[in-house]
């Protein structure tokens, strides 16, 4: 089983939609979680820290679900700069790296 | 408030050449992590610095080395090039201050993007 696996997408969204992001993680010992955003060919931005069971942010909701090892990124009311790929991070477990799936890409049309 | 910053922007280099990339943490932090992002592909682990050591090495060869400096800032160097060593080169940066949740929040600079003909 891979480390993180996310849908790669694409998921192409029309504005004011409402999209989910799934991403389940094998490391049962995983503490943190982290949403990162990354544009085309820039650095990945952090968009989210999940360190309990949840955590929401304006249009953006995280929910973490550890018995089942997954962790979900709800965006609502979808904004053409929404487009990018969402990154699912998860850390902890006694190491300093971040392990990185490929990641979900989001097209938000108008 | 500096976010991270990374130097050169672009380079481009032969193969078995030695190439060395740099990175200033954003303020406040202390801990510098290396990434390598190929083309499709999410970041991959390469190494973690902090007090100057190497702390933590992803799966890696001995071609990439690193060095931290006292002022946190640090360097990443690679021998002997390949031409799969083509890809952009993120840093991150961290503090060792967080809690045991946060410590791992990291921030990264806007990459090297590297090409080795």
């Amino acid at each position: 089983r891979k480390e993180v696996e996310q849908d790669p997408g694409p998921f192409n969204v029309p504005e004011g939609a409402t999209v989910a992001f799934n991403c389940t993680y094998s490391n049962s010992a995983s503490q943190s979680f982290f949403w990162y955003r990354q544009d085309c060919r820039k650095e990945p931005k952090l968009l989210m820290s999940v360190y309990s069971s949840g955590n929401e942010d304006g249009r953006f909701t995280a929910q973490l679900n550890r018995a089942s090892q997954y962790i979900s990124l709800l965006i609502r009311d979808s904004k053409l700069s929404d487009s990018a790929t969402y990154l699912c991070v998860p850390s902890g477990a006694g190491s300093y790296q971040l392990t990185f799936g490929k990641g979900t890409k989001l097209s938000v049309i108008p | 408030d500096a976010g991270v910053t990374q130097s050169p922007t672009h380079l481009i280099k032969t193969r078995g050449q030695q190439v060395t990339l740099r990175c200033s943490p954003k303020s406040g932090h202390d801990t510098v992590s290396w990434y390598q992002q190929a083309l499709g592909q999410g970041p991959q682990f390469i190494f973690q610095y902090y007090e100057e050591e190497e702390r933590q090495r992803g799966n890696f060869p001995d071609r990439f080395s690193g060095h931290q400096f006292p002022n946190y800032s640090s360097e990443l160097n690679v021998n002997a090039l390949l031409l799969g060593d083509s890809a952009l080169y993120l840093c991150a940066s961290s503090s060792s201050g967080g809690t045991k949740f946060s410590y791992n929040e990291q921030f990264f600079g806007p990459g090297t993007r590297l090409t080795v003909l």
